[in-house]
């Protein structure tokens, strides 16, 4: 239990549903992550929050829509995915530059 | 473009034996961290080496720091079929900022046989 908590674990949406991951930390972190992870490739750094603020954006497409109302808490909306956007999202968390704690993900499937 | 690559990307050996894996970078670095993924979840981290240092030690793990060669490597020591997981090698580069902005490569499967 790393004490970052993702929900749903398992999602499978049509393209053009709208749906959103909410991930949630209580280890007292400023700033929140979300990254993609698709097979065979590096995790992509997707949006960067610290203190509610967006401090990146990794040119996500505006299909992704982050929210973070406390630093506690940050959702991804998602609307009209495409295939190609079934992967595996990680939230994390951190306090200051150095090591990150994840949450297990979402998996992903887009029809 | 990728900074951090492992290598090998799978890597096959029995239990109590070690298991080392590598990881080269492209630009300066303020630290370099491994991670470890179990299958379905989340990743962990395991160990992270700054760039003013060359060697740490956690447990079983140890990692070096080459930075005029721009490589880490991660050695497990007496390994155990509990260490079956992806791992990961993230770069923190500069400048320092209030958060980290990790870079990761593919990760490497490393499978131990019991």
């Amino acid at each position: 239990e790393t004490g970052v908590t993702q929900t749903p674990r398992h999602l499978v949406m049509g393209m053009t549903n709208k749906k959103s991951l909410k991930c949630e930390q209580h280890l007292g972190h400023n700033a929140m992550y979300w990254y993609k992870q698709s097979a065979k490739k590096p995790l992509e750094l997707m949006f960067v929050y610290n203190f509610k603020e967006q401090t990146e954006n990794n040119s996500v497409p505006s299909r992704f829509s982050p929210e973070c109302p406390n630093s506690s808490h940050l959702f991804l909306h998602l609307h009209t995915l495409q295939p190609e956007d079934s992967a595996l999202y990680l939230c994390a968390s951190g306090q200051g530059p150095e090591k990150l704690f994840f949450g297990s993900g979402t998996q992903l499937s887009v029809l | 473009s990728q900074q951090g690559e492992e290598d090998p990307q799978a890597l096959s050996i029995q239990e109590g034996e070690n298991a080392t894996m590598n990881c080269s970078y492209k630009t300066s670095i303020n630290n370099l961290q491994w991670y470890r993924q179990n299958s379905g979840r989340g990743l962990v981290h395991l160990i992270l080496i700054r760039s003013n240092e060359r060697e740490k030690h956690s447990g079983r793990l140890r990692v070096t720091l080459d930075t005029s060669k721009k490589s880490s490597s991660l050695l497990i020591t007496a390994s155990r079929a509990a260490d079956t997981a992806s791992y990961f090698c993230a770069t923190d580069l500069p400048p320092t900022g209030a958060n980290s902005k990790l870079t990761f490569g593919k990760g490497i499967t490393l499978s131990v046989r019991p």
